[in-house]
């Protein structure tokens, strides 16, 4: 059964702080993806990654990063939180080329306070 | 740039109805689309994939139908159970940028009553 498994469920963390995400994949997929979700602004991509080390910004990358040093495993720094990256965060994961389906974990629900 | 919208943004039925959703976007040039369930607070499960050279693809009671040439696509769901409440959301590869990246709509929140 496929499966993408994220650190937190929820997570409460304060303004200024560094936090990260992770998210570990066990099929062996190549590309793995960083969204957050809001309400009335729906899923947006932040990051991707095609490959071990390998990255691409997607739509709204200020104030994070990524790092992948392991192909099943992908994470997202927020390297000084704010309280507009209060929000869903929802990884997911495909194999490589453009007919396959993207696989999501189920959730971080972070608050910065 | 591509949009993609799904309408109704919320539908309430009675169980056992048939009811189809329903999503457009505004550039025909994709791979292919896709569409997912969402229950509060979870993750997206992935629900149909269907490829531009298809026309339907069918899971259960759960048939989705693309018609790339107009910019739509349909979920239609048969029998429809309180189980089935949740958020439906389409995505789509777009040809255009980079290959893996979907697009997605903001979802159709679906009850169905008892």
């Amino acid at each position: 059964d496929v499966k993408v498994t994220q650190s937190s469920r929820y997570l409460v963390k304060r303004t200024g702080e560094k936090v990260f995400l992770e998210c570990v994949q066990d099929m062996d997929h190549e590309n793995m993806f960083w969204y957050r979700q809001d309400p009335g602004l729906g899923l947006r991509l932040i990051y991707f990654s095609y490959d071990v080390k390998m990255k691409e910004k997607g739509d709204i990358p200020e104030g994070y990063s990524v790092s992948r040093e392991k192909k099943e495993r992908f994470s997202l720094i927020l390297e000084s939180a704010s309280t507009n990256q209060t929000s869903m965060y929802l990884c997911a994961s495909s194999s490589a080329g453009v007919a396959y389906e993207q696989y999501f974990g189920p959730g971080t629900r972070l608050t910065v306070t | 740039k591509q949009e993609v919208t799904q309408i109704p943004a919320a539908l309430s039925v009675p169980e056992g109805e048939n009811l189809v959703l329903n999503c457009s976007f505004t550039d025909s040039a994709i791979y292919n689309l896709q569409w997912f369930r969402q229950d509060p607070g979870k993750g997206l499960t992935s629900l149909l994939l269907i490829q531009s050279s298809q026309r339907e693809q069918t899971s259960g009671r759960l048939n989705a139908s693309l018609d790339k040439s107009s910019g739509r696509s349909t979920l239609y769901i048969a029998a429809s159970q309180p189980g089935d409440s949740a958020t439906y959301l389409c995505a789509v590869r777009p040809r255009k940028g980079s290959g893996s990246r979907l697009t997605f709509g903001e979802g159709t929140q679906l009850t169905v009553n008892p």
